[in-house]
């Protein structure tokens, strides 16, 4: 199966700082999504993205498939940005490969 | 508000004891997914159904089995629950290809 690798594993933030967390995958993907997930377990969909850029308020996510890897970037983050983040990928029409996450902790 | 509701959010159980997941969706959404997560992991594939039509991870297992009576609903059965079956089951939707969307999520534990 598809590969996927989450960098960094673990991201302290101070509120208002910006980051960004990436996801590698192995092989040539036609479904790529990241997830929120937030501390009560849900996961919450930000973004279906196999390919480009898209924005969402202060969250924004760029893929460029010919590389085999996406960026999800938070700006001017809040406590409420904590949670662990998950790139999410797949080559078919069902299965999704997960990384396995960048837990995030947002500081007041 | 379109949306995958699970029931219960939170199912104890003891050793052996068969126990029970549902799952529901608003979406009429003909794919439903249901995963195992286990604490700090991410989450794993059991199995999914496109329409009537059930598909089966190899590396699911045998202890685990899945109904889709109907376009809406989705019942996970674990007919005899281990200690190490203890995690949050998650139910996803989607279109064919498209964005899944989760379910809050049921976590169970087994005494």
């Amino acid at each position: 199966g598809i590969q996927v690798e989450q960098s960094p594993p673990d991201l302290i933030l101070q509120e208002g700082a910006n980051s960004t967390l990436r996801c590698n995958f192995s092989d040539s993907v036609n479904n790529l999504q990241w997830f929120h997930q937030n501390p009560w377990g849900q996961l919450i969909n930000l973004f279906y993205i196999p390919s480009g850029t898209k924005q969402n308020g202060r969250l924004s996510a760029t893929t460029v498939a010919t590389e085999r890897y996406s960026l999800l970037y938070i700006s001017s983050s809040q406590t409420t940005d904590s949670g662990v983040y998950f790139c999410a990928v797949g080559s078919n029409d069902y299965k999704l490969s997960f990384g396995a996450g960048t837990t995030v902790t947002v500081r007041a | 508000d379109a949306m995958v509701i699970q029931n219960p959010r939170y199912q104890v159980t003891q050793f052996g004891k068969p126990v029970t997941l549902s799952c529901s969706q608003t979406l009429n959404h003909n794919v439903m997914y249901w995963y195992q997560q286990k604490s700090s992991q991410a989450p794993k594939l059991l199995f999914h159904y496109y329409d009537k039509d059930f598909n089966n991870e190899a590396d699911t297992p045998d202890n685990f089995q899945s109904r889709r009576p109907n376009t809406s609903f989705c019942f996970l059965d674990i007919r005899s629950p281990g200690l190490g079956d203890a995690a949050m089951y998650l139910c996803a939707t989607s279109r064919v290809g498209g964005t899944q969307y989760f379910g809050p999520g049921t976590r169970l534990l087994v005494l």
